[in-house]
Order: C-alpha cells, then structure tokens, then sequence
C-alpha cells in the first residue's frame, strides 16, 4: 500500500492563482483531512470529510475548498492565492464511524505534505 | 474545544539520556495521540493511549486521565530520535471527528 499520497511536493504560486493540491489514499479509509502548518505553530485543521460527498469546515477553512467525490481523493482548491497561505499542507487519513463518529479514536496517516509558497 | 499544552517547546539532550516530554489538556477524552515529525516533514503515528501506559522499543507514553496528562518517554536517547513530537487530543465528543494538536516539542539530542 501506498498509503496517502499527496502531489505536487513543492509549489511556488503568484499572488491571485489559483491551484488544486492533490490527495489520494489506498487505504480504504472514510475520513479525511486537510491541515496547514505554519513555521512554529501546530497543525491547524482546513477541511475534512468523513466520506464521499460529505465535507466540513475545519478551523481555518477561507481562502479553500474542497470536494470528496470519492472514498480515495480529497483535493484541496486554493483560489486567488494570498501571502498569508504560504504553508505547508498535510493529508491525513483515517478510520471512523459515521459523521462524528469516534474517528479521535483512530490513528491518522499522513501524507508527506506539500510546500507551498506564494508570492 | 479541547486545548493542549506541550512542554518543554524545545529540547537538547545528549545522546544516552532520558527524555520527557509533556504533553496537558482541558477537556476529557477517550483517547491521546502522540506523533513524530521527522527532520524532513514527514509525520508518523507514535501511540494512541486512553490508560494507563504504552511501550514500543525505547519510547514509552503514559496517560493520567483524572489529572489531563501525557508524558513521552525516550529511553537511551539517540540523534536519529531527533524531531518534533506532538501530542493531539479529539476536539471534543461533539466533533469526535477532529483532532486539537499541539505546538510541538522540538528534540535534539546530539552525539
């Protein structure tokens, strides 16, 4: 197994792009995430989904969107890229039961994460 | 929402020595995540504990519930256990779902 998969690795954008990170586990899990990681900070939840068709805000969702049109893909849209999300980007995935289901309970794994500047 | 406090934020130690980190939160859970983020970025699940006590090869996690702490043990530390540890908690039972993480613990244990 692959596990979770995220491309691209690196990415430098021009203020006002746009761009789609990309998010593919084979690991037939139902939830999945989207973090940001700020220099210092901790991992701060964008989007999640606890299946296909299903999604919801995290923390810090403006400035993305999301869509889960199937179990394995989460792709992450950033539109008119701004400084303030110059990050890096991690997928997560994991087990859980049902919307709002006990899936604290469950390791995540994560992808490798995408570096992402913007200036 | 469920906050959590690592200590110390950063670490140096000698290779050989023994390693704590801690790891407190605010609200009750049923259960504590702690993870390894390595020098590249990379981030792997170490341990996932909701009582008492943990152990796989040199690392050793432990949890009290009544008092909402964790503590992560590194026994007969080495430079390659080098990397930022973070402890996550759920965000609370009504978003089971999610996870609060803290800032990390960065550890440096040098040869």
């Amino acid at each position: 197994n692959a596990g979770v998969t995220q491309t691209p690795k690196f990415r430098i954008l021009k203020i006002g792009q746009s761009m789609t990170l990309q998010c593919t586990q084979d690991m037939n899990h139902n939830y999945m995430y989207w973090y940001r990681q700020d220099p210092g900070m901790g991992l701060k939840l964008i989007y999640y989904s606890v299946g296909a068709g299903i999604t919801d805000k995290g923390e810090v969702p403006n400035g993305y969107n999301v869509s889960r049109s199937t179990t394995e893909d989460f792709p992450l849209r950033l539109e008119l890229a701004a400084p303030s999300q110059t990050s890096v980007y991690f997928c997560a995935s994991s087990y859980g039961v049902g919307r709002g289901g006990r899936a604290g309970n469950q390791p995540q794994h994560f992808g490798d994460g995408t570096r992402l500047s913007i200036l | 929402k469920n906050e959590v406090e690592q200590s110390p934020q950063n670490l140096t130690a000698q290779e050989g020595e023994f390693i704590t980190i801690n790891c407190s939160y605010s609200v009750g859970i049923s259960a504590l995540h702690w993870l390894q983020q390595h020098p590249g970025g990379g981030i792997v699940s170490l341990f996932m504990l909701s009582s008492g006590k943990k152990k796989h090869g040199r690392l050793i996690a432990t949890i009290n519930i009544q008092e909402k702490h964790s503590s992560l043990h590194i026994t007969a530390s080495h430079p390659r256990d080098s990397a930022v540890y973070i402890c996550a908690v759920p965000s609370g039972e009504a978003s089971g779902s999610r996870l609060t993480f803290g800032e990390g613990t960065q550890l440096t244990v040098n040869p």
